[in-house]
């Protein structure tokens, strides 16, 4: 099983700010890295997938990058509705398909 | 518009069963995979069945395996999650998900029903 290993678990930005949280897998997963927002009493939405691919309808100052076992989302400028917690996923050896623990992003 | 509609949660006793099911509307559920994915409360998410969209293929997550079964009604654009020997820890709220034509992620979710066992 692929272990997912996000850093920070929770990270302190002001709005306007640009934040980078990372995810790293126990072994490689090539490209096969989505990234997931989730607000408080909401579902997880689809944010990233292809380790690099907006999904329909995200901003454009959703960005990720990385393959193998290292990867960034960052989000460049910070907005209020941009607080949440970032789940990374793989899915390049399943099952299991597995999360990581959550960066919660928090305002400053 | 894709909808994805989950009912069927609530309380139960360590050892009973219970049947979540899944309403989708909105696309065309025979083309796609489904799954099941579950989060503690306050804690992450947790992958738990996978069902191929002519119901062929089938993955459980091992903590689940033997106990949770996951079938699929076409006709009925329904998905269900039956859950047998519930355990304390099984308490979670579910969400179905539809799987990406794309890759193996999911790209729409329903609203999530929670199960509480105690």
């Amino acid at each position: 099983e692929i272990v997912m290993t996000q850093s920070p678990a929770t990270l302190s930005v002001s709005p306007g700010e640009r934040a980078t949280l990372s995810c790293r897998a126990s072994q490689s997963v090539s490209s096969d890295l989505a990234w997931y927002q989730q607000k408080p009493g909401q579902p997880p939405r689809l944010l990233i997938y292809g380790a690099s691919t907006r999904a329909t309808g995200v901003p454009a100052r959703f960005s990720g990058s990385g393959s193998g076992t290292e990867f960034t989302l960052t989000i460049s400028s910070l907005q209020s509705e941009d607080f949440a917690v970032y789940y990374c996923q793989q899915y390049n050896n399943w099952p299991p398909w597995t999360f990581g623990q959550g960066t919660k992003v928090e305002i400053k | 518009q894709v909808h994805l509609v989950e009912s069927g949660g609530g309380v139960v006793q360590p050892g009973r069963s219970l049947r979540l099911s899944c309403a989708a509307s909105g696309f065309k559920f025979t083309t796609y995979a489904m799954k099941w994915v579950r989060q503690a409360p306050g804690k992450g998410l947790q992958w738990v069945a996978l069902m191929s969209n002519d119901g062929r293929n089938i993955y459980y997550a091992d903590s689940v395996k033997g106990r949770f079964t996951i079938s699929r009604d076409n006709s009925k654009n329904t998905l269900f999650l039956q859950m047998n020997s519930l355990r304390v820890e099984d308490t979670a709220v579910y969400y179905c998900a539809r799987v990406s034509e794309m890759a193996t992620i999911n790209d729409y979710w329903g609203q999530g029903m929670l199960v509480t066992v105690s």
